[in-house]
């Protein structure tokens, strides 16, 4: 079974600077997928990005990066530039291939960007 | 167009009553999931179900059962509703296949009084 956690139960940040928060699983499978969710208190659960195993190379979206590195079973988000709306749960999640695509996600992080 | 919509948004039931939760995809996605988010925000998998299998997480009561009339729709009904089952409930949607990205439903607020 896969087993995906996230260390920080909580963290804050100034707004316009940068904030990374933890992740790392546990699995034997070589080929998978990572995922970064946000949910912020509205409820709704929005990919923030999305990181192919077999890709060496880390996936950006606009202001959030990743730092995958497999070896270590790690995979961290950055968040340059915070913004007030950053202020949200962050969920890490795990996905074996040819298995129902179900995501096993972690405990979550809380982060709350300060003015 | 809401992507992937629940109803109802909130529900609040007795103790050993039957609900169900609605779900409907425009996305025409083929495979669509239900998880549950605890107080503590934990979220776990209960299922997923395209039209060739469904995938049960084994922890799961057999008094959740899902129900897809069609592709579009995957219906969550729950028998004799206990206090632990108390949670947020989400659906979600993806291809099978490809782009394998999961889209989420706003949730329901299940409360069993």
């Amino acid at each position: 079974a896969q087993t995906v956690t996230q260390s920080q139960p909580e963290m804050s940040v100034q707004e316009a600077e940068t904030v990374t928060l933890s992740c790392t699983y546990d699995t034997s499978e070589n080929n998978y997928y990572l995922f970064w969710y946000k949910q912020p208190p509205s409820r709704q659960m929005i990919l923030v990005i999305r990181q192919e195993a077999y890709k060496q190379q880390n996936a950006t979206e606009n202001r959030f990066s990743v730092n995958f590195q497999k070896a270590a079973k790690s995979f961290s988000l950055k968040i340059s530039d915070s913004q007030l709306g950053d202020t949200a749960m962050y969920f890490c999640a795990f996905m074996r291939v040819n298995a129902g695509n179900m995501l096993t996600f972690g405990g979550g992080t809380r982060l709350m960007v300060k003015p | 167009d809401t992507a992937v919509s629940q109803t109802p948004k909130y529900l609040v039931t007795q103790m050993g009553n039957d609900k169900s939760i609605k779900c409907e995809q425009n996305l025409g996605h083929d495979t669509m999931y239900w998880y549950k988010q605890d107080s503590k925000k934990f979220l776990k998998i209960m299922f997923s179900y395209n039209n060739k299998e469904l995938i049960i997480n084994e922890t799961v009561p057999n008094r959740f059962s899902p129900k897809s009339p069609d592709k579009a729709h995957l219906n969550l009904h729950i028998n004799s509703l206990e206090l632990g089952d108390s949670a947020v409930y989400f659906c979600a949607s993806s291809r099978t296949s490809g782009e394998n990205i999961q889209y989420f439903g706003a949730g329901t607020r299940l409360s069993v009084l």
